[in-house]
């Protein structure tokens, strides 16, 4: 398979405790996002990193919240001191970008965290 | 006010009818228009990207309407598989979600 995986695709955790999330994108893919979507909403933007680079993060992303991608490959989104606020599903994206033009973002299947 | 607002539904509908959805924005620079679907417990998948004159993809057609803010889609002679919850999504730079509107067909 090869696209857009996720691991772990489900967490339960006390609150308090630190969590981290990985993400591989499809290979060529230069771009790779993250979005948390609660019950009964859309995805919500939390950042995305082109290559290396980290360029956008959301007013959502606390700083409990750190996101990685260190070779420009797969990244890492670790909560730190969880809240029960931030069960949700943890998606992933990834996309190929050149210049103006607009490619479709591919979504990975998600992790599912819950905060006890 | 939301970025993207969507009606929630459910819109429950007999299979074979048609059924539209609409989706206003409120960021006038958004370049960008999409429909993504998602089932129950998956990862959004796109579905179709809208173009101002419009544009059709077999028995789905979206419009766009720059001057309103406004995007709609269309399903025609609707089956059981298109049962899900139908994401309206503005671009740009980054994707903004509606919440989503949820479809039923039943049969």
């Amino acid at each position: 398979d090869t696209g857009v995986s996720q691991d772990p695709r489900h967490k339960i955790t006390k609150r308090g405790q630190n969590v981290t999330f990985r993400c591989d994108p499809i290979s060529e893919h230069n771009r790779l996002y993250w979005y948390r979507q609660t019950l009964g909403q859309g995805p919500e933007f939390l950042t995305y990193f082109q290559n290396e680079a980290q360029l956008e993060k959301s007013r959502l992303l606390s700083d409990r919240f750190s996101a990685e991608r260190p070779k420009g490959s797969f990244s890492t989104l670790e909560i730190q001191r969880t809240e029960q606020g931030d069960s949700a599903m943890y998606l992933c994206a990834s996309s190929f970008v050149w210049g103006e033009s607009y490619n479709e973002q591919f979504f990975g299947p998600g992790t599912r965290l819950t905060v006890l | 006010r939301k970025e993207v607002e969507q009606d929630p539904g459910p819109f429950n509908v007999p299979e074979g009818a048609t059924v539209a959805f609409n989706c206003t924005y409120s960021n006038s620079a958004s370049q960008s228009f999409f429909w993504y679907r998602q089932d129950c417990r998956k990862e959004p998948k796109l579905l179709m990207s809208v173009y101002s004159s419009g544009n059709e993809d077999g028995r789905f057609t979206a419009q766009l309407n720059r001057a309103s803010q406004y995007i709609s889609l269309l399903i025609r002679d609707s089956k059981l598989s298109d049962s899900a919850t139908y994401l309206c999504v503005v671009n740009a730079e980054k994707l903004t979600f509606g919440t989503g509107t949820r479809l039923t067909i039943i049969p």
